[in-house]
Order: C-alpha cells, then sequence, then structure tokens
C-alpha cells in the first residue's frame, strides 16, 4: 500500500523559507519510472503543480516559481525535501506531495498525501 | 502557460441523472488530460488519464472523452458519492502542468 505524509511548519514569516519533507511508504524512489511531485492548494481555490522529481533525479518546476523552488530526494530515508524561499502571504495553502506510478503518464499522480497546511504571516 | 477552463463552476445534479463537465484548453493538450475528483476535507483522487482511461478502483458510471482543446467528464448516474470538485490537468506540456478552477457538482 503506498502512503506518503507531508510534514513541515505550519506557520511561517514573510521573506523565511519554507522547507516541506514528504515520507513515503509502498514503493522506492530509486525504481524506475517512479516520481514523486508538490502540489499546492490555496483555501477554496484551484490546485497549482509546484515541482517533481523522478527516480532518475530529473527535476521539474512550475515555471512561474522555478527561482524560489527546490526539490531533492533521500532513496534511504523515503523522502522527498521541497524547498521555497522568500515566502509570502499570497503561499498560504495547503501543500501536497503525491506519487506518479510508473504505468502512468509523465505529470499525473495517483496516490496524494492528507496535505499540510501552511499559513504566511508576521 | 496552458489554460484550463471548467464549467459550470457548480452543477446541482439530480440523483440518478447526469451530470457532464466540460474542461477547455487554450491549445491542444492531445489526450494528454486527467481528471481528480477532491471530496470535502480530502486530498484529491486520480479519476481519468488520457482523456478516456479510468484509473484504478474508479467505477464505469465516470468516463470521459475528448481530445485536443475540448474533453467531457461524465457522471452518468450520479449517487450521493460523487459529490465532490472535479478539476482538470493538462500533461501534454510538461514543463509547465496545469489544473483547471475545478466543478462543484451537488446534489439537487
Amino acid at each position: 500500500q503506498i502512503t506518503l505524509k507531508e510534514s513541515g511548519p505550519t506557520l511561517v514569516k514573510p521573506t523565511q523559507t519554507l522547507t516541506l519533507t514528504c515520507t513515503f511508504s509502498g514503493f522506492s524512489l530509486s525504481t524506475s519510472g517512479v516520481g514523486v511531485g508538490w502540489i499546492r492548494q490555496p483555501p477554496g481555490k484551484a490546485l497549482e503543480w509546484l515541482a517533481l522529481i523522478y527516480w532518475d533525479a530529473d527535476k521539474r518546476y512550475s515555471p512561474s516559481l522555478t527561482s524560489r523552488l527546490s526539490i531533492t530526494k533521500d532513496n534511504s530515508k523515503n523522502q522527498v525535501v521541497l524547498t521555497m524561499t522568500n515566502m509570502d502571504p499570497v503561499d498560504t495553502a495547503t501543500y501536497y506531495c503525491a506519487h506518479r506510478g510508473p504505468w502512468l503518464p509523465r505529470g499525473t499522480f495517483n496516490v496524494w498525501g492528507q496535505g499540510t497546511v501552511v499559513t504566511v504571516s508576521s | 502557460e496552458i489554460v484550463l477552463t471548467q464549467s459550470p463552476a457548480t452543477l446541482s445534479v439530480s440523483p440518478g441523472e447526469r451530470a457532464t463537465l466540460s474542461c477547455r484548453a487554450s491549445q491542444s493538450v492531445s489526450s494528454n488530460l486527467a481528471w481528480y475528483q477532491q471530496k470535502p476535507g480530502q486530498a484529491p483522487r486520480l479519476v481519468i488519464y488520457g482523456a478516456s482511461t479510468r484509473a484504478s478502483g474508479i467505477p464505469a458510471r465516470l468516463s470521459g472523452s475528448g481530445s485536443g482543446t475540448e474533453f467531457t467528464l461524465t457522471i452518468t448516474s450520479l449517487q450521493s458519492e460523487d459529490v465532490a470538485v472535479y478539476f482538470c490537468q493538462q500533461y501534454n506540456d510538461w514543463l509547465g502542468l496545469t489544473f483547471g478552477g475545478g466543478t462543484k457538482v451537488e446534489i439537487k
């Protein structure tokens, strides 16, 4: 059974850097074709894709946020870490990590974590 | 960036009736479109990918169609468990994955 869980601060101040960790089980990010992505959702709004990392360390970022994002993986810990710099109140959202199965098209996500709420406020 | 426009914003349907949700892309995405279902307080769930392929565990009453710029998600006989917000997502341009604004399906 594949599960993912996001963790990190619930409150960050403007201009600070946010670091979120996705800890997963039921799969390995060293298996060919597997990917893990980050997606966020501001309160009452639509989903926004942020970043994606694949088994071969290929990384993709949202073009509008690429200068602020970094995604890395630690296969030994079964974790993916997302950092976002220069946080602003508009970054307040629920942040999800999600799994991409190797049988699925690149860029689709079949299992999602429960999400973690991040509020940006001074 | 490819913009996805979903309509209507809210759809009220009687139990057992058909629900038809639309997703329009600002440029062709071929068949590289997925649909997700998000129930209140829950994470999204993959429903359809490749415009028309149902994901694992998705009931047959949910179906997807379309290609290019026009896509449809149809729920043939609405059940109470189908109440959710449905998002479309394109992955044709996977340098910039994008989601639509969502359609809320409710019981009339």
